[in-house]
């Protein structure tokens, strides 16, 4: 079974610039959370879906962050205009459900230069 | 505000030994404690998960101890191998009543052949 895939693997960015990352989560799986990652620290959750609905984006940074998730499926993370404090690794989880175990995708690492 | 705290941030042991991290936390709504292992590269991978009705929890080389009252936790590797060299998270969840895992800063363990 196929895990949690997470594209692209790497960017590097000047600030000012736009970025995306892309996540599908496993098959069947209806939650899906983006986290951030700084260097050193633990994940941070930004957003949990269930479904196509973002129950949770309290830590979402509205001004410059945003995310869909248009059919409950994969998923996009937007960053517009990026600043160097945004580098960090992005990274895709998904569960069945609310409850049970997160498998997390290998995370997008951004640079802002 | 750090909802887990976790400790030491690196940790050196000889193969053969046992490696112990801790944490603990403040929150009495959380009620499931799940430890991510994190190899460079790669995104979390649950280790071993506990929740507070047990004190203990055992799933080969790796157990969890838990101290409701003392508010702890922690992960003790026996016999500690070099392929166990990895950083370890704890994490916690529960007091929104969905699945927003909070985690801890990390251990960077290496296993010294």
């Amino acid at each position: 079974e196929a895990g949690v895939v997470q594209s692209p693997r790497y960017k590097i960015i000047e600030k000012k610039q736009p970025v995306a990352f892309w996540c599908n989560p496993i098959s069947g799986h209806n939650t899906l959370y983006w986290y951030l990652q700084n260097l050193g620290q633990g994940p941070e959750l930004l957003i949990r879906y269930e479904n196509e609905e973002a129950v949770d984006d309290s830590q979402l940074p509205k001004d410059r962050f945003s995310a869909e998730r248009l059919k409950g499926v994969d998923s996009t993370l937007k960053i517009q205009p990026a600043e160097l404090g945004d580098s960090a690794v992005y990274l895709c989880a998904s569960s069945v459900g609310t409850y049970n175990e997160q498998f997390f995708g290998p995370g997008t690492r951004l640079t802002v230069l | 505000q750090q909802q887990v705290k976790q400790s030491p941030q690196s940790l050196i042991v000889q193969k053969g030994g046992i490696s112990i991290i801790n944490c603990a936390y403040e929150n009495t709504a959380f009620d499931y404690f799940p430890w991510y292992q994190q190899f460079p590269g790669k995104g979390p991978a649950l280790l071993i998960a506990i929740r507070p009705d047990v004190s203990e929890k055992k799933e080969g080389r790796f157990t969890i101890s838990f101290n409701k009252s003392a508010k702890q936790f922690s992960l003790h590797i026996m016999d500690s191998q070099p392929g166990d060299s990895a950083t370890y998270f704890c994490a916690a969840s529960g007091d929104t009543g969905a699945n927003n895992l909070f985690f801890g800063t990390g251990t960077r363990l290496t296993v010294i052949p």
